[in-house]
C-alpha cells in the first residue's frame, strides 16, 4: 500500500493563501468522496479539519477549504495566520484491505 | 464527552511484543456507526497508519504491517488493543489510537498518543 502524495513543505507570509496537494489513485483519492485533511502540532492529538473532500467539521475556521480534482485532493489555507503553523495530513478511504491510507505529511511555515 | 486514552510500558526491548491499550470513554464502542484504528508516528516522521477494528472484531490492517500486527476488541471494557509482535528499533513511535467514522472514514477523535522506545 502506497501512501499518499504529499509535498514535504510549503510555507507563506500571514494573510496569504497556500494550497497543499493530496495525490492519490484511482483506488482512494480519485475513486471516493472520502478524502480527509489533519493539522497537527507537535506534541498534541492530531485534527480533523476537513472530511468528505470540502466538509469542515464544526468549530473549524472557514478559512481551510478543500477541493479534488482526479487523483489529487488539495487543501487550501487562506488568510494565513501564524497558528497555522503545523504539519497537515491527509487520508483518503481505499479500497484495499486496509480502509485507510495516509499521505506523507506536509509542513507548513509561515514566514 | 468522547475521550481516548492509550496505556501501555514506553520501553520494549527488541524481538519482543510491542502491547496498548486505548480505553474509550464517553460513548460505547459498541457504536455501528465507527471502527477503532492506530496511528503511529516514528520521531522525525510522518503519521502511519496501523490498522483498525470493528466492534464485531473484524480488523482491517496496513499490509505493510499486516504479518506482525494483532488489534484486539473488549467491549466489555470498551476497550481495544494493539500488539505489535518482533518489535525494532524502527517501530520506535508516538503511537495514537483515534475513532474512524464509517460514513465519512475520517479520523474525527483521538488519543494524546503515548511515546514507546524499543531499546535494550
Amino acid at each position: 500500500q502506497s501512501a499518499l502524495t504529499q509535498p514535504a513543505s510549503v510555507s507563506g507570509s500571514p494573510g496569504q493563501s497556500v494550497t497543499i496537494s493530496c495525490t492519490g489513485t484511482s483506488s482512494d483519492v480519485g475513486g471516493y468522496n472520502y478524502v480527509s485533511w489533519y493539522q497537527h502540532h507537535p506534541g498534541k492529538a492530531p485534527k480533523l479539519i476537513i472530511y468528505d473532500v470540502s466538509n469542515r467539521p464544526s468549530g473549524v475556521s472557514d478559512r481551510f477549504s478543500g477541493s479534488r480534482s482526479g487523483n489529487t485532493a488539495s487543501l487550501t489555507i487562506s488568510g494565513l495566520q501564524a497558528e497555522d503553523e503545523a504539519d497537515y495530513y491527509c487520508t483518503s478511504y481505499t479500497s484495499t484491505s486496509a480502509l485507510v491510507v495516509f499521505g506523507g505529511g506536509t509542513k507548513l511555515t509561515v514566514l | 464527552q468522547l475521550q481516548l486514552q492509550e496505556s501501555g510500558p514506553g520501553l520494549v526491548k527488541p524481538s519482543e511484543t510491542l502491547s496498548l491499550t486505548c480505553t474509550v470513554s464517553g460513548v460505547s464502542i459498541s457504536s455501528s456507526s465507527y471502527y477503532w484504528g492506530w496511528i503511529r508516528q516514528p520521531p522525525g516522521k510522518g503519521l502511519e497508519w496501523i490498522g483498525s477494528i470493528f466492534y464485531s472484531g473484524s480488523t482491517y490492517y496496513n499490509p505493510s504491517l499486516k504479518s506482525r500486527v494483532t488489534i484486539s476488541v473488549d467491549t466489555s471494557k470498551n476497550q481495544f488493543s494493539l500488539k505489535l509482535h518482533s518489535v525494532t528499533a524502527a517501530d520506535t513511535a508516538v503511537y495514537y489510537c483515534a475513532r474512524l467514522y464509517g460514513i465519512s472514514w475520517s479520523l474525527d477523535s483521538w488519543g494524546q498518543g503515548t511515546l514507546v522506545t524499543v531499546s535494550s
